[in-house]
């Protein structure tokens, strides 16, 4: 059966500091990808999606995210945090393009310390 | 572009009652809408698939006479939870879908409280 892990459920990092958030999927095909942000009272924004191609997939708020398929990761990734990113971030993958199914991770709640 | 919004935002009801949560794709057809449910801490869980026009698919263990679902514009579909309970208070969120994209828009979420 499909599924999406985010082994980190509460990651602390300073402002500045580089970040990594992980996931692991199980998929049988090539997946579809997406990473989304979760901020309070606010609708889950796209961060970035990799469906084909270059593995290594740039998004916005200068996030980026490397499809490893050996392993079976697409980790999130940004080399100087904000203290505006501090929020809840999802990894999901598309089980099927004719329906548009995701399955989420768990989450992962991203705080920066000044 | 593509901006989903969803009515309300929050609602509180007595237990028994029904409540009506809408979600709009405001600048763009949305052919399919998803609608998922948050708890607390937790990740979101699809219930249920709405294809304008046609019944929805259901996630299995939900039950579609309870949580009834209306696509019945490109641009609008309604979730109504019906004889609300307790333990039906929740994070709901719909989600819609851009024809002929695999990109989900997300709603802000409508927050319920059954007393």
């Amino acid at each position: 059966a499909q599924s999406v892990t985010q082994p980190d459920i509460h990651i602390t990092v300073s402002e500045g500091a580089s970040l990594e958030l992980r996931c692991n999927y199980s998929y049988g095909a090539t997946p579809y990808l997406f990473w989304y942000v979760q901020s309070p009272g606010q609708g889950l924004q796209l961060l970035l999606k990799y469906f084909s191609g270059d593995t290594l997939v740039q998004g916005i708020k200068g996030f980026e995210a490397e499809f490893k398929r050996s392993q079976s990761s697409f980790n999130l990734r940004k080399p100087s945090v904000h203290w505006s990113d501090a929020a809840e971030y999802f990894c999901a993958v598309g089980v099927s393009s004719n329906t548009g199914k995701l399955i989420f991770g768990q989450g992962t709640t991203l705080q920066v310390k000044p | 572009g593509a901006v989903v919004s969803q009515h309300p935002s929050r609602v509180i009801c007595k237990s028994g009652t029904s409540v009506k949560i809408e979600c709009r794709s405001l600048d763009f057809q949305a052919t399919t809408m998803f609608w998922y449910r948050q708890f607390p801490k937790q990740s979101l869980m699809l219930m249920a698939t709405s294809n304008e026009g046609s019944k929805a698919t259901y996630e299995q263990g939900v039950e579609k006479d309870k949580f009834l679902i209306n696509h019945a514009s490109l641009t609008l579909s309604t979730l109504t939870v019906t004889s609300a309970h307790p333990e039906d208070s929740s994070f709901y969120i719909c989600s819609a879908r851009l024809q002929g994209s695999d990109t989900q828009y997300f709603g802000p979420g409508t927050r319920l409280t059954v007393l």
